[in-house]
């Protein structure tokens, strides 16, 4: 069965703390993804990366980097957490053929206080 | 990007076939429509896609007009298990990766 992993569902920080999330797939696949999702506001995409150690800036990039050094993991990395980032985080991957559905991880509730 | 509209919310009765619209009057020629559900506090799972032909699988069918300006997705035997936000989609490529562009979808609630 394919699967989308992430290292935490819940997740409490403090301001200005460094925080990473980490997703991982088993399906090989070439393209990967990190979302938010607030209230109202829907799905946003913050980066997505097709190809190792490649990145592409999503729609909310700003208060965010991320990291490819392996095909199977994508890192999201907050590095000064704010209270603003207080939201769920979900990761997807995708087959680079564009018909493909993408694969959602169970997202991870990050806290912010 | 065309955007989608979809009702804020819909009920229906267990057992019963759930029809949930979209309308995406500005959807390109070639653009795909896609269909998620989100089920409480888990992550967006998808149900099906069509471009201009109606698609059926496992989970659903997708009817799609003939203009392409709106679509309807159908799940034939409603059970409590699909009670979800059901997100109408709008494929946009961009660098080669797919960009999928979630509006606010339908709450559906399947009631006893």
């Amino acid at each position: 069965d394919v699967k989308v992993t992430q290292s935490s569902r819940y997740l409490v920080k403090r301001t200005g703390e460094k925080v990473f999330l980490e997703c991982v797939q088993d399906m090989d696949h070439e393209n990967m993804f990190w979302y938010r999702q607030d209230p109202g506001l829907g799905l946003r995409l913050i980066y997505f990366s097709y190809d190792v150690k490649m990145k592409e800036k999503g729609d909310i990039p700003e208060g965010y980097s991320v990291s490819r050094e392996k095909k199977e993991r994508f890192s999201l990395i907050l590095e000064s957490a704010s209270t603003n980032q207080t939201s769920m985080y979900l990761c997807a991957s995708t087959e680079r053929s564009q018909y493909n559905e993408q694969f959602f991880g169970p997202g991870t509730r990050l806290t912010v206080l | 990007d065309a955007k989608t509209t979809q009702p804020p919310s819909m009920d229906c009765a267990e057992g019963r076939a759930a029809n949930l619209p979209c309308n995406h009057s500005t959807i390109s020629g070639n653009e795909y429509v896609y269909w998620y559900r989100q089920i409480h506090s888990q992550g967006p799972q998808y149900i099906i896609h069509g471009l201009k032909n109606n698609e059926t699988n496992e989970m659903a069918s997708l009817i799609i007009t003939e203009d392409r300006k709106s679509s309807t997705l159908i799940l034939p035997h409603a059970t409590l298990r699909d009670t979800a936000v059901y997100y109408c989609i709008v494929r946009v490529v961009f660098q080669g990766a797919q960009k999928l562009v979630f509006g606010q979808g339908t709450r559906l609630t399947i009631n006893p």
